[in-house]
């Protein structure tokens, strides 16, 4: 059972241009989380989705971010005209649609670096 | 609003020897579930071990053990019988239990860097 996917591993992005994050969940999981981790920091919630719904986003930068989990295909994290300070790592975790699905699996997560 | 604490920074310890890591939080809540995971140089983020609030028997996972104080919101990993291999970054993480607004969301604190030296 193939673990989360996250690609690209590594995005550089110019000041200004588009990056878009992709996210696999596991095979069977229904539930996307997405973190970012800033330099020598934890890591803070950004939003969680289920299939074609947005359930907490309180975490999303209210401005040029935003996030998707289309019925077919990968979860997308999308930040518009990107600064230096969106240079981070950005994980992506899912969990199962169980009752029980407290566990997240965590990506190998997306470098973005901004130049 | 949840936080979650780590108050060292860095922590060092010989194989073989016994670490503990030190986590506290702050909640309102009753229900709610606690975790450690672990980070290596990859960067991946790994889930060493879970704690269900409600449960007072501390979880284990082979050397991975926790001493959870409810009262006291604290959540302290050990480590026993350290491996060269469990040098990481360790984050203890919070999460409320289902019906909450916010269920879903793991609060991270702010990790601990742990080297096992030879």
């Amino acid at each position: 059972n193939a673990g989360v996917m996250q690609n690209p591993r590594h995005l550089v992005r110019r000041r200004g241009q588009e990056a878009r994050l992709r996210c696999s969940p596991m095979k069977g999981h229904s539930h996307v989380y997405w973190y970012r981790q800033l330099p020598e920091e934890g890591l803070k919630f950004m939003v969680y989705l289920q299939k074609e719904n947005i359930i907490d986003e309180s975490g999303m930068p209210k401005e040029r971010f935003s996030a998707e989990f289309p019925k077919e295909g990968p979860s997308i994290l999308r930040i518009q005209q990107v600064v230096r300070g969106d240079s981070a790592a950005y994980f992506c975790a899912s969990s199962p649609p169980s009752a029980i699905r407290e566990t997240q699996y965590f990506g190998p997560g997306t470098r973005l670096l901004v130049l | 609003a949840q936080t979650v604490t780590q108050s060292q920074p860095e922590m060092s310890v010989q194989e073989a020897e016994t670490v503990t890591l030190s986590c506290t939080y702050d909640t309102s809540e009753n229900n709610y579930y606690l975790f450690w995971y672990k980070q290596p140089p990859s960067r991946q983020m790994i889930l060493v071990i879970r704690q269900e609030a409600y449960k007072q028997q501390n979880a284990t996972e082979n050397r991975f053990s926790v001493n959870f104080q409810k009262a006291a919101k604290s959540f302290s990993l050990k480590i026993s019988d350290s491996q060269l291999g469990d040098t990481a970054m360790y984050f203890c993480a919070f999460m409320r239990a289902a019906g909450g607004t916010s269920y879903g969301k793991l609060t991270f604190g702010q990790g601990t860097i742990l080297t096992v030296h030879p």
